[in-house]
């Protein structure tokens, strides 16, 4: 979706380092959500956001945090207490009761 | 958390044929959604069909949704090669996208 950037494409980092993956977009939604994907499954939830300057915890917040300084922006991090951070990570973004519009993911690879 | 559960989990069908895919969950819901997600690339929103609907139609595609049953099904019609992908099925309990996803239907069409 040419609306929603997330960047890198591709990420690798070494055990126990934080990393931060970005979410950029400008189609003006007020919510934005970052979920995480694992091989041949669904995606699960980490945090939304509804507002700037608020978020919420989804269902596998656990090692990861995030911030909501801007409209346009909703970065994560993937902190060295998730013990298993290899995925990938889709940001979205949404209205009330409309569907979500996805990036194109950041697959992240911690060896 | 999840809830969405597809059925069947593969299917492999010839051009041309049509492909049925069944979602089924289990508390009630504001929405329903179908996404379609092809390899290595986020998901794109299909269709939207509210708890109030029985039917949705869009191009090709056509979705039902049973609330007595918590079930819905999408159905591809004249399925193209490029219909090849993984579909989802998420239910939104509260309207604020706060999504609930299935496993994902892995569907394969043979020119």
């Amino acid at each position: 979706d040419g609306g929603i950037t997330q960047s890198p494409k591709y990420l690798f980092r070494k055990e126990g380092q934080n990393v931060t993956l970005s979410c950029e977009q400008n189609l003006n939604h007020d919510a934005m959500y970052w979920y995480r994907q694992d091989p041949g499954q669904g995606l699960r939830l980490i945090y939304y956001s509804q507002i700037v300057n608020d978020f919420q915890k989804g269902d596998i917040a656990e090692g990861y945090s995030v911030s909501r300084e801007k409209k346009e922006s909703f970065p994560l991090t993937v902190t060295s207490a998730q013990k298993n951070p290899t995925a990938f990570y889709l940001c979205a973004v949404g209205s009330y009761n409309s569907p979500l519009h996805f990036g194109n993911g950041t697959r992240l690879t911690v060896t | 958390s999840q809830q969405g559960e597809e059925d069947p989990q593969a299917l492999s069908i010839q051009e041309g044929e049509n492909a049925t895919m069944n979602c089924s969950y289990k508390t009630s819901i504001n929405n329903l959604q179908w996404y379609r997600q092809n390899s290595g690339r986020g998901l794109v929103h299909l269709i939207l069909i509210r708890s109030n609907e029985r039917e949705k139609h869009s191009g090709r595609l056509r979705v039902t949704l049973d609330t007595s049953k918590k079930s819905s099904s999408l159905l591809i019609t004249a399925s193209r090669a490029a219909d090849t992908a993984s579909y989802f099925c998420a239910t939104d309990a509260g309207g604020n996208n706060r999504l609930a996803f299935g496993k994902g239907n892995q569907v394969v069409v043979i020119p």
